[in-house]
């Protein structure tokens, strides 16, 4: 199994500012790797696939980036309704689908 | 619109059985995989298990191989997963999530359906 670790684990910013997620695979994923925003008492949403496309409805603020076994999710300017918590998520041929543990991206 | 809704859920006592359903609609459902993924509370994602377009393939995550069944009937726009053998440990939300055809990401999710073990 791949395990993706993400960090921080917590990280507290001002709206305005831009947040930086991790995400580490613990092999290559090549580019399979995808982010989700969960908020509280909802399901996960799709906002980044294949490392670097934004799905449908995802504003641009949110990037994605890397390759191989780092990744990294940019906000360029965290509006109110981003703080929420961020999950990365692989798959890999015949291997389970796996999950990061998840960063909670709080308000300052 | 674009839809799944999960049913199913309850308390159910460990050692129990439990089947859970998703109804899809707004898309042609034969054409995609679909997965269940899970998450305990207070807990992150864990992914389930998943079935190809034409049920041909299957797989689990190691938790709950052997004790798990997933499903579908593309006539009727649904999915299944039949939990045997219910463990404490398998106390979580479940959701269904429709996996992309263009790339390996889970672009429509239920909202989930609640699922108990406890004495």
């Amino acid at each position: 199994e791949i395990v993706l670790t993400q960090s921080p684990a917590t990280l507290s910013l001002s709206p305005g500012e831009r947040a930086t997620l991790s995400c580490r695979a613990s092999q290559s994923v090549s580019s399979y790797l995808a982010w989700y925003q969960q908020k509280p008492g909802q399901a996960p949403r799709l906002l980044i696939y294949d490392a670097s496309n934004r799905a449908t409805g995802i504003p641009a603020r949110f990037s994605g980036s890397g390759s191989g076994t780092d990744f990294t999710l940019t906000i360029s300017s965290l509006e109110p309704e981003d703080f929420a918590v961020y999950y990365c998520q692989q798959r890999s041929n015949w291997l389970p689908d796996t999950f990061g543990q998840g960063t909670k991206l709080e308000i300052k | 619109q674009v839809q799944l809704v999960e049913s199913g859920g309850g308390l159910v006592k460990p050692g129990g059985s439990l089947r859970l359903s998703c109804a899809a609609s707004g898309f042609t459902f034969s054409d995609y995989y679909m997965s269940w993924i899970r998450q305990a509370p207070g807990k992150g994602l864990e992914w389930v298990s998943y079935i190809s377009s034409s049920s041909s393939y299957t797989n689990y995550a190691d938790s709950v191989k052997g004790r798990f069944t997933i499903s579908r009937d593309n006539a009727k726009n649904s999915l299944y997963l039949q939990m045997n053998s219910l463990r404490a440990e398998d106390t979580a939300v479940y959701y269904c999530a429709r996996k992309m055809i263009s790339a390996d990401a889970f672009d429509i999710w239920g909202q989930g359906t609640m699922v108990t073990v406890s004495s």
